[in-house]
Formats: structure tokens, sequence, C-alpha cells
């Protein structure tokens, strides 16, 4: 079995200040993992995938096997990136099918 | 075309209704996805096409019915919903179906239910 946890419900920074997003997963094989982003009545999108080793918008994201995380950092964090993030896992699930599970998700409500 | 498109972007039905949600694709995906998401919760997996075969069924209710009639296309039929399937219906694509691949979004269809 496949989980993500997000262990906080909500994160509030000031601008400017950093932050980072917590996730944890559990899975047995060698996962893949992303992290999604919504925005306030916008659709869900891909932020960052762990493979390609990226920094999007300032956010960076290290997987770390040892401690099976996936932690997004941001080192000064501005208003517009108030949103909902989405850590996710992507692996088998049964045969030859692949899922994509969610954890429960972070707001951050970042102030001026 | 790098987008998911989903229509109607909002649908109120009755419980005896049938109603139908699309989605289509034009990135030549052949992975295709229907989500479930509530208010202030993740989305939550129904679904998932490869090849235009069904290969996931998340134990969804029969009354959720899904179609993919060609690659590009994506439905979900509706018959007899209960209040709390209200929910916002998220379609998704991959290019892939193995791990590294991200999913694109589309931007959903908010359903109720009265």
């Amino acid at each position: 079995a496949q989980r993500v946890t997000q262990p906080e419900k909500l994160l509030s920074v000031f601008k400017g200040a950093p932050v980072e997003l917590k996730c944890n997963y559990s899975y047995s094989g060698s996962p893949e993992l992303f992290w999604y982003v919504q925005y306030s009545r916008q659709r869900l999108q891909l932020l960052l995938r762990h493979i390609s080793r990226e920094s999007i918008k300032g956010f960076t994201a290290d997987l770390n096997k040892g401690e099976t995380s996936f932690h997004l950092k941001k080192p000064f964090a501005q208003e517009e990136d108030s949103a909902m993030y989405y850590c996710a896992l992507s692996g088998r699930s049964g045969g030859s099918n692949y899922k994509l599970t969610f954890g429960k998700g972070t707001l951050l409500t970042v102030n001026p | 075309d790098t987008e998911v498109t989903q229509t109607p972007k909002h649908l109120v039905m009755g419980m005896t209704n049938k109603k139908s949600l699309k989605c289509e694709q034009h990135m030549g995906h052949r992975a295709m996805y229907w989500y479930k998401q509530k208010a202030k919760k993740p989305p939550e997996l129904m679904f998932v096409y490869s090849y235009e075969k069904l290969s996931i069924n998340e134990s969804v209710p029969s009354r959720f019915s899904p179609e993919c009639p060609n690659s590009s296309l994506l439905n979900l039929h509706l018959h007899a919903l209960q209040p709390e399937d209200s929910a916002l219906y998220l379609c998704a694509s991959s290019q892939g179906f193995t791990g590294p691949y991200g999913y694109t979004f589309g931007s959903g269809t908010r359903l109720t239910v009265v």
C-alpha cells in the first residue's frame, strides 16, 4: 500500500520568510514523488517532480529515501505563494497499473 | 494544445436524472483518470483508463459509469446519484503509465446533486 502524509493542515508565514512544507511517504518500492499546487479557484497544477530535480517558482524539493521524505522548500515566501499544496506519490497498484495518491494537503498562507 | 478540457463547468442534477461529464485532451496522452474532490480535501482516484481500457476501478458505486470512446475523450455517466456525491469531479491525463510522468488536470466539473 502507498501512503502520503502531510502533517500540517495549515501553515502561515510572513512574506520574505523561509517556508518548508513537510511530506512523508510510505511505499515498498521505488517511489515517484510530486508536488501539486492549487491556487484559489484554479485547477490543480504540477509544481515539481522529484526526478527532474528542478526549481519552479523558487521552490525545491529533495527526495530523502532514508527519512522517506520529500519536503518542499522556498527560501523567501511571496504572497502569491498562498495556495493549497499537495504532495503525491505514483506507485504500482496491482499488476502493471500505477496510480497517483495524494496527501491531505497543506494550506499555505503568506502574510504581508 | 497542452490542456485537459472538462465540460460542463457546473452541473446541478436531481437524484433521478441521468447526466454525463465530458473530458477531452489532445496531447496524445494514453492514460486518463477520473478523480473526485470534496471541499478542502485531496483528490480521490475513481477510475484509470490506459489505452482506452479501464485498468483501475477504485470500488466506485455503479451509479458512476466511465466510458472512453477514443484516445482523446473520457466520459463519466451519472445516474441516480445521492446528495453526498456532490463534489468537484476532475479529469486528468498523463503521457505514460509508469512513475515519473506528472498528470495534467482539467479545471473540473462542480456537481451538485439535489
